[in-house]
């Protein structure tokens, strides 16, 4: 178990709608990334925020969002979902620091129908 | 902008044996990270080993070890013993080491081993 929390485990929705994925990292860890795990693209970073602030951005579709709140924890949303949008979310966290590791999530596998 | 090449998409070896998956990088940076992740069926990124760019020697974590090669920018992984458990993909993954950036990881597009028994 890395400490990072992902939930849902699993989400199914149809085209043009929105969804909200949720991460709560481990204790102490001030950055969150979210990354996008999918068949034709990989692994890839979309956005990172440190201590509520956006810190980079990816790859990562104006249809899609991010914030961190205030206890830390880190909401994904996605919306005008397209069947292409179907991948697995990782959420990762770490202290933030230069030499840290991030610890994954377990994922949000996403599929939109 | 940095890019992380994985060659080999499958690879198979016999349990017991040694397997070695190969990754080579790409950037102009002189201080940055390096690491192997591992994904199960269960779908979890599992941190195999890290490796300094600035540490000349090698990672080793138990059965893992890795051959850096930083002129070559080369960065392969080496599984001794192999046990079935050790099938998943994996992935070679690269890390900006200056201050200030980023820590997001830039990620080759895995290497998919299967253990034979």
């Amino acid at each position: 178990d890395s400490g990072v929390t992902q939930t849902p485990k699993h989400l199914i929705t149809a085209t043009g709608q929105r969804v909200t994925l949720r991460c709560s990292p481990r204790s102490g860890d001030l950055s969150v990334y979210w990354y996008q795990q999918s068949l034709d693209q990989g692994l890839q970073f979309l956005i990172q925020y440190y201590n509520g602030e956006e810190r980079a951005k990816g790859n990562i579709l104006e249809r899609f969002s991010a914030q961190q709140f205030p206890d830390l924890h880190s909401e994904l949303n996605l919306s005008s979902l397209e069947l292409g949008d179907s991948a697995l979310y990782f959420c990762a966290s770490s202290t933030g620091a230069g030499n840290t590791e991030a610890f994954f999530g377990q994922g949000t596998r996403l599929t939109v129908v | 902008a940095q890019t992380v090449t994985q060659s080999q998409p499958e690879m198979s070896v016999q349990e017991a044996e040694t397997v070695t998956l190969s990754c080579t990088y790409d950037t102009s940076e002189s201080d940055y990270y390096l690491f192997w992740y591992k994904q199960p069926p269960s779908r979890q990124m599992i941190l195999v080993i890290r490796q300094e760019a600035y540490k000349q020697q090698n990672a080793t974590e138990n059965r893992f070890s890795v051959n850096f090669q930083k002129a070559a920018k080369s960065f392969s992984l080496k599984i001794s013993d192999s046990q079935l458990g050790d099938a998943a993909m994996y992935f070679c993954a690269y890390r900006s080491g200056y201050g200030g950036a980023t820590n997001k990881l830039i990620f080759g597009t895995g290497t998919l081993l299967a253990v034979q028994p």
